[in-house]
């Protein structure tokens, strides 16, 4: 069983649309959860991270966390056609990043 | 500001074929790291580093080596070239083991016929 689980998409929504995407995950270990974002041929690039449960905003993007039942979440609002990407979730476990398979987004105009 | 620097870009081996994926990065980080990407199961760690001099295996190491001699270079050896190892690589670094922004490469996109 693979430490964190996410659904390969792909997800298709129209420009400004609310995307959110979802990651589920094993290790009790984990202190700190990232989503990386990844444009098609290019390396990862991190979009957020959050440490232990609760909700983190920026800008356009919210994360969030519930530990209790290891649910990783990712809200883009208003999604723009420059949003579509793969989205990694991972968990670091003391240095250790576990990452997701990722979820292709793809916003049309 | 480079950032991380990986070459070559595209490589096509034959089974049996030895090579070395080179990686640089000028952000003086301490903690660099290899992962290969593969359809359906993410990014896998390979080997990483957290500092000159110390590496250590990841979560598929066969098959490759790693050395660091500098804090600037991490290269990814390939011993013996498999069909397997078709893979996209990348490079990742960070200021050090416990921080949580990695910066990676562009990837090494590799086929093993």
């Amino acid at each position: 069983q693979k430490e964190v689980e996410q659904d390969p998409g792909p997800l298709s929504v129209p420009e400004g649309a609310i995307v959110s995407l979802n990651c589920t995950y094993s290790n009790s270990a984990f202190q700190y959860f990232m989503w990386y974002r990844q444009y098609s041929r290019k390396g990862p690039e991190l979009l957020m991270y959050t440490y232990s449960s609760g909700n983190k905003e920026d800008g356009r993007f919210t994360a969030q966390v519930d530990k209790s039942s290891k649910y990783i979440s990712l809200f883009i609002r208003d999604s723009q056609p420059s949003d579509s990407a793969t989205y990694l979730c991972a968990g670091n476990s003391w240095g250790k990043f576990q990452f997701g398979a990722g979820t292709q987004v793809v916003v049309t105009p | 500001n480079a950032g991380v620097t990986q070459t070559p870009k595209f490589q096509v081996l034959k089974t049996g074929q030895s090579m070395t994926l080179q990686c640089a990065q000028d952000m003086n980080h301490e903690y660099m790291s290899w992962y290969r990407q593969d359809p359906g199961m993410g990014l896998r760690l390979i080997h990483y580093s957290v500092g000159a001099g110390i590496t250590d295996q990841g979560e598929v190491p066969n098959g490759y080596n790693v050395s660091r001699s500098t804090t600037e270079d991490f290269p990814l050896r390939l011993l013996s070239a498999a069909p397997s190892q078709t893979s996209v690589y990348f490079c990742a670094s960070r200021r050090d083991r416990g921080h949580t922004e990695a910066f990676f490469g562009q990837g090494t996109r590799l086929t093993v016929v």
